[in-house]
């Protein structure tokens, strides 16, 4: 069973950048797996950030970035604000008409 | 622009069948290219896509869960219902329903309703 996985946390300073990444229990990541990106706050339903690696989804501001990186896709946060303190999951197109999702980051600003 | 609501039972007992309903508005699943996915969120766990359904009628599951889901579509109501038999307490979660027009993303959200399963 492939699972997504994804960094359980990550601390960033107000301004500063973090990088997320999203991989594979068995495989790289690639453009092929279309990733996508999708940021919650508690209580909330997700909100679509970025899809087809990096295209970014409308509204959303041009400090998210995506990109792969390496075997994995990553979410780039350029100029962390407070409002970005948020959970961020990873979703791959796993062909056959499944998707997976990753387990999700949680990104705390301080 | 594009809405969608999910609804159903708050609370189901174990062993039960859980049906629920997603109403949107904003786009018609006759359109080539329109798709519906249900998703879930327990509490404080990850999200996990369940199942979709496109504007051809293909349907799609989660390989881990199919064998308990049916997904279907009322086009002349803007409805897609998702059923899952066999409740247990370890499905407790929010369920999502979400657009898609490519395969690969979701493009809108509806807000979710929490579904409990307790005797």
């Amino acid at each position: 069973q492939t699972v997504v996985t994804q960094e359980p946390s990550f601390s960033v300073s107000p301004g500063g950048t973090v990088t997320l990444t999203c991989g594979l229990s068995s495989g790289s990541v690639s453009t092929n797996y279309y990733p996508s990106w999708y940021q919650q706050t508690p209580g909330q339903a997700p909100r679509t950030l970025i899809y087809s690696t990096n295209t970014r989804s409308s509204g959303v501001p041009d400090r998210f970035s995506g990109s792969i990186l390496g075997n994995k896709a990553a979410l780039t946060i350029t100029g962390a604000q407070a409002d970005d303190e948020s959970d961020y999951y990873c979703l791959l197109y796993m062909g056959s008409g499944i998707v997976l999702f990753g387990g999700g980051t949680k990104v705390t600003v301080l | 622009q594009v809405t969608m609501k999910e609804s159903g039972p708050a609370l189901v007992k174990p062993t039960q069948t859980l049906t629920l309903t997603c109403t949107f508005s904003g786009f018609s699943l006759s359109t080539s290219a329109m798709r519906v996915s249900w998703i879930r969120q327990p509490p404080g766990k990850a999200l996990e896509w369940l199942a979709r359904i496109d504007w051809d009628d293909d349907k799609f599951y989660s390989t881990s869960l199919k064998t308990r889901l049916t997904i279907s579509k009322d086009t002349s109501k803007n409805q897609v219902v998702l059923t899952m038999t066999n409740m247990d307490p370890v499905d407790t979660a929010t369920y999502y329903c979400a657009r898609m027009i490519a395969t690969s993303y979701f493009d809108y959200w509806g807000q979710g309703t929490l579904v409990t399963v307790s005797s």
